[in-house]
């Protein structure tokens, strides 16, 4: 079946600096990748998505480039602010969308100042 | 946005006991989920729905069922509330990006 791994638990950060989180899948199937936000006692958020292979999509900062060669869908910022702080999320599409989402564990990013 | 909601936020329920959490979009989603996220686990799929009438398993739909009696509602019942079925539990709906709903802390004692 369809897998997704985030690899950091936990990434612990100062204000500034950029941040990469790593997210790879496993499907037989053409996928469509997700990044979900979810700050502290709140509902996940769509961060980015793609299906486009090799383009790179962008919203609030961040960005992420899906490789169908790697399987990857990394998600980066440039410089971390404060507010960035929250339970990040990779999320796959794979078969059929209608049949939900595949998540990984999750990453929880700390910024400090 | 869409616009998911969820009743209650919070609920106390005792073993054996029977709980309903209820979900209402009113975006006119055909596709809606029941998530529950713990700690270690992330967010995994209990039951979906295509449209009213219709409910399909997830990936961890023992001790569960779900109703879709409309286009707007989807219900999560635990019939027999046991411990382990202590956790968060999310609404979500969509085609292809989901919308989730804030969340119902279920704690079973």
């Amino acid at each position: 079946g369809d897998s997704v791994t985030q690899t950091e638990g936990l990434v612990t950060l100062t204000k500034g600096l950029p941040v990469m989180l790593n997210c790879t899948y496993q499907t037989t199937y053409s996928p469509f990748l997700f990044w979900y936000v979810q700050h502290l006692n709140e509902a996940p958020k769509l961060l980015l998505k793609s299906s486009t292979d090799n383009k790179r999509t962008e919203h609030q900062g961040f960005y992420a480039t899906l490789h169908k060669s790697s399987s990857s869908f990394h998600l980066q910022k440039s410089s971390v602010q404060l507010s960035d702080s929250a339970l990040y999320f990779c999320a796959l599409s794979g078969n059929n969308y209608a049949q939900g989402l595949t998540f990984g564990l999750g990453t929880r990013v700390s910024v400090f100042p | 946005e869409a616009a998911v909601t969820q009743s209650p936020r919070n609920k106390v329920a005792v073993t054996g006991g029977k709980v309903t959490l209820s979900c209402n979009q009113t975006n006119n989603h055909n596709n809606m989920y029941w998530y529950r996220q713990d700690t270690g686990h992330g967010l995994r799929l209990i039951h979906y729905s295509y449209g009213a009438g219709s409910t399909e398993k997830g990936d961890i739909p023992d001790g569960y069922k779900a109703s879709r009696p409309s286009q707007e509602n989807f219900s999560l019942i635990l019939e027999l509330a046991t411990p382990s079925q202590t956790s968060v539990y999310f609404c979500a709906s969509g085609e292809y990006e989901q919308y989730f709903g804030p969340g119902t802390r279920l704690t079973v004692l």
